[in-house]
């Protein structure tokens, strides 16, 4: 079971938008529309901010959207806040064995 | 509002099991709509997913950890619990219990707020 493949690092500046990919295969990210995406401060727990690879929970605000294109997801941030300054964490169904598998994480500088 | 707490030790000696309780409070673990899981974070590493169980008791495991796990349920009290064997300084992390919805879809809405666990002797 192979962590999904995030870049390290990527940044912006306020009021830019950014986005985060995440790569599988087609036995997780590819094979299912069961991605989600989890925002965490340090010190913090993970937030849930996308579901089912585009959907958002109640309160999470529209600037962050959520897509796929084969076996890689994408994680969107649009106008760039400094709040957004976080690591993100993508996660996918695996299959009825495996269940589920993470990425490595990707931290976001706010310039 | 739901919440979730773990609790247990903050230390383990290697080759023990680690042993930790997430207690479920402003909802029951009973629902039939959600499952309930592990995720572990190493310090300054990534997130793991553990594994999962249902109120009935039905559980899922990472393959990579499945010899060495056993996570429990006790509706009684509203908990669920990790169990961890022959631990080494590798298994030193910040451990989180979570609601996730049942598979396939894995969405993990609420977290406790995580609990370090060091191994060490």
């Amino acid at each position: 079971q192979s962590a999904l493949t995030q870049p390290r690092s990527v940044s912006g500046s306020p009021g830019q938008s950014v986005t985060i990919s995440c790569t599988g295969t087609s036995s997780d990210v590819g094979g299912y529309n069961y991605v989600s995406w989890y925002q965490q401060h340090p010190g913090k727990a993970p937030k849930l901010m996308i579901y089912d690879v585009s959907k958002r929970p109640s309160g999470v605000p529209d600037r962050f959207s959520g897509s796929k294109s084969g076996n890689t997801a994408s994680l969107t941030i649009s106008g760039l806040q400094a709040e957004d300054e976080a690591d993100y964490y993508c996660c996918s169904y695996a299959g009825s064995y495996t269940l589920g598998v993470f990425g490595g994480g990707t931290k976001l500088t706010v310039l | 509002q739901l919440q979730l707490q773990e609790s247990g030790p903050g230390l383990v000696k290697p080759s023990e099991t680690l042993s930790l309780t997430c207690t479920v409070s402003g909802g029951s673990i009973s629902s039939s709509s959600y499952y309930w899981g592990w995720i572990r974070q190493p310090p300054g590493k990534g997130l793991e997913w553990i594994g999962s169980i249902y109120y009935s008791g039905s559980t899922y495991y990472n393959p990579s950890l499945k010899s060495r796990v056993t996570i429990s349920v006790d509706t009684s009290k509203n908990q669920f619990s990790l169990k961890l064997s022959s631990v080494t300084a590798a298994d030193t992390a910040v451990y989180y219990c979570a609601r996730l919805d049942p598979p396939p879809n894995l969405r993990f809405d609420y977290w406790g707020q995580g609990t370090l666990v060091t191994v060490s002797s």
